[in-house]
């Protein structure tokens, strides 16, 4: 079975500042990795998705996440927020075979950005 | 430009009394799912179908149908909604299942509202 445990419900940053996202996985098989974005009332948009390939993953809007199998991470980062990144994110995993290979999502973290 | 298209974005039913919400999709995708998101809570899988054949996930309530009459097209049937079930409404598609970088496209989702 498959988890990913996002670690912060709510995260506040300021504008320009670093954004972190934590995101933490349990699979018995390699997983796969996907960050989405959520906007209020919105349905969930693809940020990134690792898929075994490269490690550090770049996505939209400028985010990106590095995968680290030792700690068995998925951070999601970004350099400078900006009030548009106001919104929640779901990490999710996804195995490759059968059953695993359905989506399953953390519960969320809110980001919000300050002036 | 919209590839999964959910109808309708709000929807309010009274208690007990059935509804039907849909979704369609120009991508040809074979997999589509239905996801039940409930407020500040990660979505949570109700079933998908892979072409014709439907999954149900264990715990889905009977209350909750689906039909795919088509592949652009896939319903969403709750027979007697209870104000538990009021929630957004998530419909996604895959190209398939098995590969890890078949990701998931998402509809806008349907704000169900139960009264």
């Amino acid at each position: 079975a498959q988890s990913v445990t996002q670690l912060g419900s709510h995260v506040s940053v300021s504008e320009g500042a670093l954004v972190l996202l934590r995101c933490n996985y349990s699979s018995s098989v390699p997983p796969y990795l996907f960050w989405y974005v959520q906007y209020p009332n919105q349905g969930l948009q693809l940020l990134l998705k690792y898929t075994s390939a490269a490690t550090l993953v770049k996505g939209i809007n400028g985010f990106e996440a590095e995968f680290k199998k030792s700690e068995t991470s998925f951070h999601l980062t970004k350099p400078s927020a900006h009030m548009s990144d106001a919104a929640e994110y779901f990490c999710a995993v996804r195995g490759n075979t059968g059953t695993a290979s359905k989506l399953t999502f953390g519960t969320g973290t809110r980001l919000q950005v300050t002036l | 430009d919209a590839m999964v298209i959910q109808n309708p974005r709000y929807q309010v039913t009274q208690f007990g009394k059935p509804v039907t919400l849909s979704c369609s999709q120009t991508l040809n995708h074979n997999v589509m799912y239905w996801y039940q998101q409930k407020s500040s809570q990660a979505p949570k899988l109700l079933f998908h179908y892979y072409d014709k054949d439907f999954n149900n996930e264990a715990d889905t309530p009977d209350n909750f149908q689906s039909r795919r009459p088509n592949t652009s097209f896939c319903f969403l049937d709750i027979r007697s909604p209870g104000l538990g079930d009021a929630a957004m409404y998530l419909c996604a598609t895959s190209r398939t299942l098995g590969p890890a970088n078949t990701e998931a496209f998402f509809g806008q989702g349907t704000r169900l509202t139960v009264v």
